[in-house]
């Protein structure tokens, strides 16, 4: 059964810091790798989406790698901003049109 | 904007008391899937339609039922809820499947809210 485990759980940091969020998933057999952010009480939106035969994507000042034989990605945000504070999820695309959550990062960013 | 709607946003019953929540889209998407989501948790897949097939996960319980008339619209309905079924449910639709190399992304609504009293 896939497990997927964001490290850290939250995060503070002063605005304009470049910051990493960490995913790790215990079984490398994914399809793809998908980002979301979740402002509080409301849906998720989707950040990026990595294809298996990706090893990055990249969005304005977001790029998510994935390094599916060691089980890991991560989301790198350049120059942070109060409005990036939010929780970040991370989900693995499983057989069977399934995503497997990890519990999310809580980012928050200090002006 | 195409999207995916939610109603209500929040929605408070009562222990027992049959509730049906709402999700529409207007992406034209194939699949659409409905999460539950508690407090500081992950959300967690109850079940998705790709088209008119349904497929539920193993460990939904039973009183949870979803219909799906037409394309745009899927309803989730829970028969008889409990204190423990007080959570966020979110929608979500894709394209077609998220596997593969040709994977789809997965959009979500806002939420419906739910309170059981």
């Amino acid at each position: 059964k896939q497990e997927v485990t964001q490290i850290p759980a939250a995060l503070s940091v002063p605005e304009g810091e470049n910051l990493v969020l960490n995913c790790s998933f215990t079984d490398s057999a994914i399809y793809n790798l998908q980002w979301f952010r979740q402002d509080p009480g409301k849906g998720l939106t989707s950040l990026l989406l990595i294809q298996s035969s990706q090893r990055e994507q990249t969005s304005g000042r977001l790029n998510a790698s994935l390094d599916k034989s060691s089980g890991r990605s991560t989301l790198y945000i350049a120059a942070s901003q109060p409005g990036d504070s939010a929780t970040y999820l991370c989900a693995s695309v499983e057989y069977g049109n399934k995503l497997v959550f990890g519990a999310g990062t809580i980012l928050r960013v200090k002006s | 904007d195409a999207m995916v709607i939610q109603n209500p946003r929040y929605q408070v019953t009562q222990f027992g008391k049959p509730v049906t929540l709402s999700c529409s889209q207007t992406l034209n998407h194939n699949v659409m899937y409905w999460y539950q989501q508690k407090s500081s948790q992950a959300p967690k897949l109850l079940f998705h339609y790709y088209d008119k097939d349904f497929n539920n996960e193993a460990d939904t319980p039973d009183n949870f039922q979803s219909r799906r008339p037409n394309t745009s619209f899927c309803f989730l309905d829970i028969r008889s809820p409990g204190l423990g079924d007080a959570a966020m449910y979110l929608c979500a639709t894709s394209r077609g499947g998220l596997a593969g190399g040709n994977g789809n992304e997965q959009f979500f609504g806002p939420g419906t809210r739910l309170t059981v009293l």
